[in-house]
């Protein structure tokens, strides 16, 4: 199937520092990506959906000026987490969207933790 | 607003014993519903789907009924193996919602012992 691929597949980072999240869909075109968020024993939390070419949607309660995302091409968009705390620490997932197809595929997930 | 609830794991079972994993949700309207399953180390995969009432979706063993009047979605197998191991993930897409938008339960982790 098609493959999405996400990277760092894990970060440590200091207090106060920037960190970007790499999504790529390796081998279609995603006009569509999405960007999730997962504590611990909890469910995939939904923060955003990416649109190539235009500013991503955030769902309520997600801080747009914190979790900046970026979809400049068509298969690849990238999350920066600004000014990271340690309660930013989580396992953040991407899924893209087929444009053809409206089919999901998921990244492996990156796995962020904030000293 | 939409929400999907699933059992809490871990569920532990023998190899070739029946499994059950309950999932219902909350929607307005009639949403697609989804199993995902995502293996130690890997992205979620695709098992099974279904978009309409009554549907049943199956994959490598697995089943799912869409129950509209239990609002249920139970994933089944009938003999699990120990590459079942994994945490399953049900989920719906809200028939509102024409970008492929979903709502995940919290997951359950199935191990299976040989």
């Amino acid at each position: 199937g098609a493959v999405v691929s996400q990277h760092p597949s894990w970060v440590i980072c200091k207090s106060g520092t920037s960190v970007k999240i790499e999504c790529r869909s390796l081998d279609f075109q995603a006009t569509t990506m999405f960007w999730y968020r997962q504590f611990p024993k909890q469910s995939l939390m939904l923060m955003a959906t990416s649109n190539e070419g235009s500013k991503a949607t955030y769902e309520q309660g997600v801080e747009k000026d914190k979790f900046l995302i970026n979809h400049a091409s068509l298969t690849l968009s990238t999350l920066t987490v600004t000014s990271a705390h340690p309660e930013d620490s989580s396992f953040y997932i991407c899924s893209a969207r087929v444009s053809n197809t409206g089919e999901l595929f998921f990244g492996e997930g990156s796995r962020l933790t904030v000293l | 607003g939409d929400s999907v609830t699933q059992m809490e794991g871990p569920v532990t079972l023998s190899e070739e014993a029946f499994l059950t994993i309950n999932c219902t949700y909350t929607a307005t309207g009639y949403p697609s519903l989804f199993w995902y399953v995502q293996y130690p180390g890997e992205g979620l995969q695709l098992l099974l789907k279904a978009t309409k009432a009554d549907d049943k979706g199956s994959n490598k063993g697995f089943e799912a009924t869409y129950r509209k009047e239990t609002t249920s979605f139970h994933l089944e197998k009938g003999s699990v193996q120990v590459s079942d191991s994994a945490v399953y993930f049900c989920a719906l897409s809200a028939i509102s919602s024409n970008t492929g938008k979903l709502i995940f339960g919290q997951g359950t982790t199935l191990q299976v012992k040989p």
